[in-house]
């Protein structure tokens, strides 16, 4: 069965400042997505990774992905209030062609 | 062009009763997928329809709860009786294609309360 961690569950830091989200994942997967959720609303595609070593960038987001390791980071870069958010990873799960397992989320607080 | 969407958007009922989720897929997406968030814990799989017709439906928890979708087009969830570890958020998404890269859209979700 594939098991999705992600971590930090919580992050809170102060705006300018860097940080990296983790995502393990258990077994081969052929794809992984990041996604953003704010509060009450639906879950907003960030990255779709299909390849090892694939690296994508997106304002102040990049996400890579290395599966040898089986790890997807994405990783912030001078942070803003406006990406206070929860982020979700979300792995293909293999011999599927869509079922995702998802990580548990990183709830991102940005402080001024 | 409008996007997944769900309804109701919150709901509290008491255990034993009924309630049926509905979603509207985006237009021309063959593929409905239903998740759900309990409190503090992963988002997980129920079930995907093709169409009309269940695709898998490992992730159901038990008999009481029953998906359609009728005629291809919005699905339906229905939990009947509600228990207390039934309440949660429940995702609906959907998606054109299957193949690698294929994002599935999500919609806002709803609330189940069951107290």
């Amino acid at each position: 069965e594939l098991k999705v961690e992600q971590n930090p569950l919580f992050l809170s830091m102060q705006e300018g400042k860097n940080y990296t989200i983790y995502c393990n994942y258990s077994t081969t997967s052929d794809r992984l997505y990041w996604y953003r959720q704010d509060p009450g609303k639906s879950l907003e595609s960030l990255f779709v990774l299909l390849s090892n070593g694939a690296v994508k960038q997106e304002g102040r987001l990049m996400a890579s992905l290395d599966t040898k390791a089986r790890l997807s980071t994405l990783h912030i870069t001078a942070a803003v209030h406006d990406l206070s958010a929860t982020y979700f990873c979300a792995v293909g799960d293999p011999g599927t062609a869509s079922k995702l397992t998802f990580g548990t989320g990183t709830r991102l607080q940005v402080t001024l | 062009e409008a996007g997944v969407t769900q309804f109701p958007s919150h709901s509290v009922i008491e255990k034993g009763q009924t309630v049926t989720l509905r979603c509207d897929p985006i237009s021309g997406h063959d593929n409905l997928y239903w998740y759900r968030r309990v409190m503090g814990k992963e988002i997980k799989f129920l079930l995907h329809f093709v169409k009309e017709s269940k695709q898998d439906e490992s992730g159901m928890p038990n008999n009481r709860f029953l998906a359609e979708r009728t005629g291809g087009t919005y699905s339906t969830l229905k939990v009947q009786p509600a228990e207390l570890e039934d309440s949660g958020v429940y995702f609906c998404a959907s998606s054109q294609g299957r193949g690698l890269g294929t994002e599935a859209f999500f919609g806002q979700g709803t609330r189940l309360t069951v107290v």
